[in-house]
């Protein structure tokens, strides 16, 4: 079956240059979820698209944005990066089954980046 | 006090054991909760919905008790390819009922 495909899988960068993580969702999923897992850490949400709208916004910082395609694909942009974005970025999909009662999200294989 | 709380263990057990893991979550208006398993540097993958009346899938059963805010994990027969860390998460809340809400994890080791 196919599953939620990001790019890069790895990504090393210097401080204070931008970096753009992309999500491809399950077939079908029209909501996509971003979720950062800093080392040892459990992961955290940042935010979270609907049919190309921003449905809900968790703990992402002001220097990122993300946005949500017409093919339901997703894009987070980092910029300004600092040696704390270091983590494992997971996007996750869903298919809105029943809206509000929170749907099953799969998840991607993530995106390690690296802030050197 | 975190919102998802699991003991973070590592629980060893030797093959064929059963185990069970416990979780609490605080906020009483969550309305979804699931088990996912974690391996080391992978991504989370689901492997239970948790429902009131309780749910199995084959050696793995869960169990879920609105009224004391508790949800359980049992593994029986334990197999050397159950060793992983499990996340028990709940779905958000009133306004933010799509994000998850992940405990920090319990680590478990079955040794042959």
């Amino acid at each position: 079956a196919a599953g939620v495909i990001q790019s890069p899988r790895h990504l090393i960068k210097e401080k204070r240059e931008t970096a753009t993580l992309k999500c491809y969702p399950i077939p079908r999923h029209d909501t996509v979820y971003w979720y950062q897992q800093g080392p040892g850490q459990d992961p955290q949400f940042l935010i979270s698209f609907y049919e190309k709208m921003q449905s809900d916004k968790g703990s992402i910082p002001d220097r990122f944005s993300a946005q949500q395609f017409s093919d339901y694909h997703s894009e987070l942009n980092m910029s300004s990066l600092e040696l704390g974005d270091s983590a494992l970025y997971f996007c996750a999909s869903s298919y809105p089954i029943l809206r509000g009662l929170g749907e099953t999200q799969y998840f991607g294989p993530g995106t390690r980046l690296l802030v050197l | 006090r975190k919102e998802v709380e699991q003991d973070p263990g590592p629980f060893n057990v030797p093959e064929g054991a059963t185990v069970a893991f416990n979780c609490t979550y605080s906020n009483s208006a969550s309305q979804s909760f699931f088990w996912y398993r974690q391996d080391c540097r992978k991504e989370p993958k689901l492997l239970m919905s948790v429902y009131s009346s309780g749910n199995e899938d084959g050696r793995f059963t869960a169990q879920l008790n609105r009224a004391s805010q508790y949800i359980s994990l049992l593994i029986r027969d334990s197999k050397l390819s159950d060793s992983a860390t499990y996340l028990c998460v709940v779905g958000g809340y009133g306004g933010s009922q799509g994000n998850l809400i992940f405990g920090k994890g319990t680590k478990l080791s079955v040794k042959p």
